[in-house]
């Protein structure tokens, strides 16, 4: 069974543009969480995507969204780029069938953003 | 809001010793807890899911516990190896994980 799968692996963009990240979940699986990772912010949640809704959001601003298709893969877009959004994006995918606590999550590699 | 606690924030141990990693949460009202690996500059790889009703879990050298009354969870590796030189997180929900333990073990 392949496991989750991100796209691009590493990306560089200046100040002000946008982006936008892929992750493809594990065949089956529903949920897809994405996470912004720092060396000084440690492993932070920005939202969960289920059945093509959006479940849990974390505390982003709005520059930070997200939309997951009929096949449950799921993109992240960043507008307007800043300095400090230079991070290791991740997602995770996971069953759940509820939103409450936590399904066993399998991570993908990460998507290394560079912000110039 | 569930806070995660994962003290101390970095373990340096010769090759054999064994390791024991700590989780600390605040509500003890939790579904499952959640062991990840991981590497520098990868993603996090899960090594143990212990359901709420469970009080234990292994898998070969790692053996993990929960103590929902004391908010508490532990993973104990045997035998350490250098190859176990990773971080090491813990998440007791999907918005809240630990910072990590980032483990050495001198060959």
């Amino acid at each position: 069974k392949a496991g989750v799968t991100q796209t691009p692996r590493y990306l560089i963009k200046t100040r002000g543009q946008q982006v936008t990240l892929s992750c493809s979940p594990i065949s089956g699986h529903r949920s897809v969480s994405w996470y912004q990772q720092t060396p000084g912010q440690g492993l932070q949640f920005l939202f969960e995507y289920f059945s093509e809704t959006q479940r849990n959001k974390g505390n982003f601003p709005g520059r930070f969204s997200g939309r997951q298709f009929s096949n449950s893969r799921s993109e992240m877009n960043v507008s307007t780029l800043e300095l400090g959004d230079s991070a290791l994006y991740l997602c995770a995918s996971s069953l759940s069938s509820s939103g409450q606590g936590l399904d066993e999550q399998f991570f993908g590699p990460g998507t290394r953003l560079t912000v110039l | 809001k569930q806070e995660v606690t994962q003290i101390p924030a970095a373990l340096s141990v010769p090759e054999g010793e064994n390791l024991v990693l700590n989780c600390s949460f605040t509500d003890s009202a939790i579904y499952n807890l959640q062991w990840f690996r991981q590497d520098p500059g990868k993603g996090l790889t899960s090594l143990l899911l212990i359901q709420s009703s469970q009080r234990e879990q292994t898998s070969g050298r790692l053996n993990a516990s929960l103590d929902k009354s004391s908010g508490r969870s532990t993973l104990y590796i045997a035998a350490s190896q250098p190859g176990d030189s990773a971080t090491y997180l813990c998440a007791a929900h999907k918005l809240s994980f630990g910072a990590g333990t980032t483990v050495t073990v001198r060959a």
